[in-house]
């Protein structure tokens, strides 16, 4: 069955740093990855979207990369601050004319000032 | 324009009774997905709609769960003889429906206690 692992314990990081989550995924083969950023007791946010053919994209401070031979994207938000704070979910989505999205359990980032 | 919107927030309900969450998608979009996110796991898709119509329902439980998206008003997921092992946050997303890439929206959601 398909599979999207995410790192499930937090990651702490400082203030000004990079900080850099994995998505890796088995028994799939999406057509788009997105990524998106969830606070507590609240909806998930879109933040990007990466096409199979695509190898990196960016955003302001954020950047992902999809490697469809490892299975695995990257997500990375530079000179990170206190307000990202939050869980960052994966997803993927097929090639079927509409986005039936499937969810990765997310890690929580954690930036201390 | 306001985002997407669900009400209850909170759904507190006992063994045996019916829940009904309602979800207003964004201005502009016919197109509506429902999603649960039960403790510790990630958001499972339950069904994908049109207005007046059921377009893919395949994460849908095959008993007590319905949803509809009528012509006129707010989506609709009715789980009947409500069990505790439905207790989740149910997360109602929408989209345009004018690309392949639409981006969907998500609502805040709805926890919904089972006593």
């Amino acid at each position: 069955s398909q599979k999207i692992e995410q790192n499930s314990e937090a990651l702490n990081i400082q203030e000004g740093k990079t900080a850099t989550l994995t998505c890796n995924y088995t028994n799939y083969s999406p057509a788009y990855l997105q990524w998106y950023r969830q606070d507590p007791g609240r909806g998930p946010v879109f933040l990007l979207l990466i096409r199979e053919n695509e190898k990196e994209k960016r955003k302001e401070r954020l950047k992902v990369t999809f490697d469809t031979t490892l299975k695995q994207s990257l997500f990375h938000i530079t000179a990170s601050q206190p307000a990202d704070s939050a869980t960052y979910l994966c997803a993927l989505a097929g090639n079927t004319g509409f986005q039936k999205l499937v969810f990765g359990t997310g890690t929580r980032l954690l930036v201390s000032p | 324009n306001a985002g997407v919107m669900q009400n209850p927030r909170h759904l507190v309900r006992r063994r045996g009774q019916e829940a009904r969450l309602r979800c207003s998608p964004m201005k502009g979009h016919s197109h509506v997905y429902w999603y649960r996110q039960l403790p510790e796991e990630g958001l499972k898709f339950m069904v994908y709609l049109q207005k007046e119509n059921i377009i893919d329902e395949s994460g849908m439980p095959k008993e007590r769960f319905s949803a509809e998206f009528p012509k006129e008003g707010p989506s609709i997921l009715r789980i009947q003889q409500v069990v505790r092992g439905d207790s989740a946050a149910y997360f109602c997303a929408s989209s345009s429906g004018l690309a392949i890439l639409d981006t969907q929206y998500f609502g805040p959601g709805t926890r919904l206690t089972v006593l």
